[in-house]
């Protein structure tokens, strides 16, 4: 597509539910981020996917936290057992390559509430 | 390690203003530096960046200058305008590592008539 695509846009959940985000990046990207943007807490990088190479997880908050990202396309970020602290907008950016050579693209985030 | 510290906000100021964010950032090696801008109801979007030092990033009437002996990239424009309400966040990359981005803590700037 035109752009990155993240679904859903909104999600309300009870705590201790699972959830799932899904981002479709732009097509022949290969590089994907999932950033997590907290009220007040500006944006923090959760995990880093490049071509076949193993995902870069340093980001992940906790054991909860999971991401996939299949046939090197459209990935998944899933929560498990989410709880009041795990509510933000979780925004999935591609690119290229590298952020100074090519530069990312954003989508425009799922908002996850957790009641 | 690596971080960006940006000015809080909000700014509010009056159309033809001219506006100065600050933003400083501590990092080992020579990192790449940018300035991101989010619309309201809308993604991150790049406005600037500038890979070494001296160098001037520049779009949109939107100016930052490396300065490695300040550690800073602030951001600058001259005459503010009302669609330039939005949350700036400077961010920094380092080529040594995966590309990711660390960002600051985005600075919301508000442009009255």
């Amino acid at each position: 597509g035109a752009g990155v695509s993240q679904s859903p846009s909104n999600k309300v959940t009870e705590k201790g539910k699972d959830v799932e985000l899904r981002c479709d990046p732009i097509s022949g990207h290969t590089a994907l981020y999932w950033y997590r943007q907290s009220l007040g807490q500006g944006l923090e990088f959760l995990i880093y996917f490049q071509g076949n190479s193993a995902p870069d997880k340093s980001g992940l908050p906790s054991d909860r936290f999971s991401a996939e990202r299949t046939g090197g396309s459209v990935s998944t970020l899933t929560i498990q057992r989410t709880q009041q602290e795990d509510s933000a907008v979780y925004l999935c950016a591609s690119s290229l390559g590298r952020e100074q050579v090519y530069g990312y693209t954003f989508g425009s985030g799922t908002r996850l509430t957790v009641v | 390690g690596n971080s960006v510290t940006q000015m809080e906000g909000p700014v509010t100021l009056s159309e033809e203003a001219f506006l100065t964010i600050n933003c400083t950032y501590t990092a080992t090696g020579y990192p790449s530096l940018f300035w991101y801008v989010q619309y309201p109801g809308e993604g991150l979007q790049l406005l600037l960046k500038a890979t070494k030092a001296d160098d001037k990033g520049s779009n949109k009437g939107f100016e930052a200058t490396y300065r490695k002996e300040t550690t800073s990239f602030h951001l600058e424009k001259g005459s503010v305008q009302v669609s330039d309400s939005a949350v700036y966040f400077c961010a920094l990359t380092r080529t040594s590592n995966t590309g990711k981005l660390i960002f600051g803590q985005g600075t919301t700037l508000q442009v009255k008539p």
